[in-house]
């Protein structure tokens, strides 16, 4: 079974410049999530996707920030413009159903760099 | 809210040794835990997890995790560490009233041979 796959795995931009991540989920999960994690510190969720509709994006900072997972399928992540405290790993994961005791699958990450 | 914390940066082992990461939680409703582990430039790679059922959960890698209700905790441990058990592991909780997972700050283990 192929697992989450993002890319790019490593994107270096300027501060208040644009850049998007792709994910492409577990086939089948109907779930789909988008981390941040800073260095030193444990993932944090930015948004979650059931299908093609957001269940929270509450910590996702909405006036740079964006997704969206139009055919219920792959997802995008985007930020613009980018502030360097956006360096971080963003990781894309994936589960079968939106229950609490679902496992959760991660893809590799992106490596964001703004300088 | 949960709350999920591994009191320990880092654990430092021989190989061979008996390795334990140790993780407290708080959560209102009942908890959900599970452990992560994450080798450099890679994602984090699922390991084991707690639902119900028998205190003592057995995951991938030899690795198996003890649920403590009364102390709320969810130690990994595993009985005889590898050099290539070297890694970061991070331990996870969800509430059953709320299904957001929250992270731990992650314990780096080296193990040495």
């Amino acid at each position: 079974e192929a697992g989450v796959a993002q890319s790019p795995r490593y994107k270096i931009i300027e501060k208040r410049q644009s850049v998007a991540f792709w994910c492409n989920p577990i086939s089948g999960h109907a779930t789909l999530y988008w981390y941040q994690q800073i260095l030193g510190q444990g993932p944090k969720l930015l948004i979650q996707f059931q299908n093609n509709g957001v269940v929270d994006d509450s910590q996702l900072p909405k006036d740079r920030f964006s997704a969206e997972r139009l055919k219920g399928v792959d997802s995008t992540l985007k930020i613009q413009p980018a502030k360097l405290e956006d360096s971080a790993v963003y990781l894309c994961a994936s589960s079968l159903n939106v229950g609490a005791t679902d496992t959760q699958y991660f893809g590799p990450g992106t490596r964001l760099t703004v300088l | 809210a949960q709350s999920v914390a591994q009191p320990e940066d880092q654990v430092n082992v021989a190989e061979g040794n008996p390795l334990t990461v140790k993780c407290t939680y708080s959560v209102s409703g009942n908890p959900y835990l599970f452990w992560y582990v994450q080798y450099p430039n890679r994602g984090l790679q699922f390991l084991l997890k707690y639902i119900t059922g028998d205190n003592l959960v057995k995951g991938s890698y030899g690795f198996e995790a003890e649920f403590n209700k009364s102390q709320t905790s969810f130690h990994l441990k595993k009985p005889s560490a590898l050099v290539s058990d070297s890694a970061l592991y991070f331990c996870a909780v969800r509430d059953s009233n709320d299904y957001k997972l929250s992270f731990g700050a992650g314990t780096t283990v080296t193990v040495r041979a």
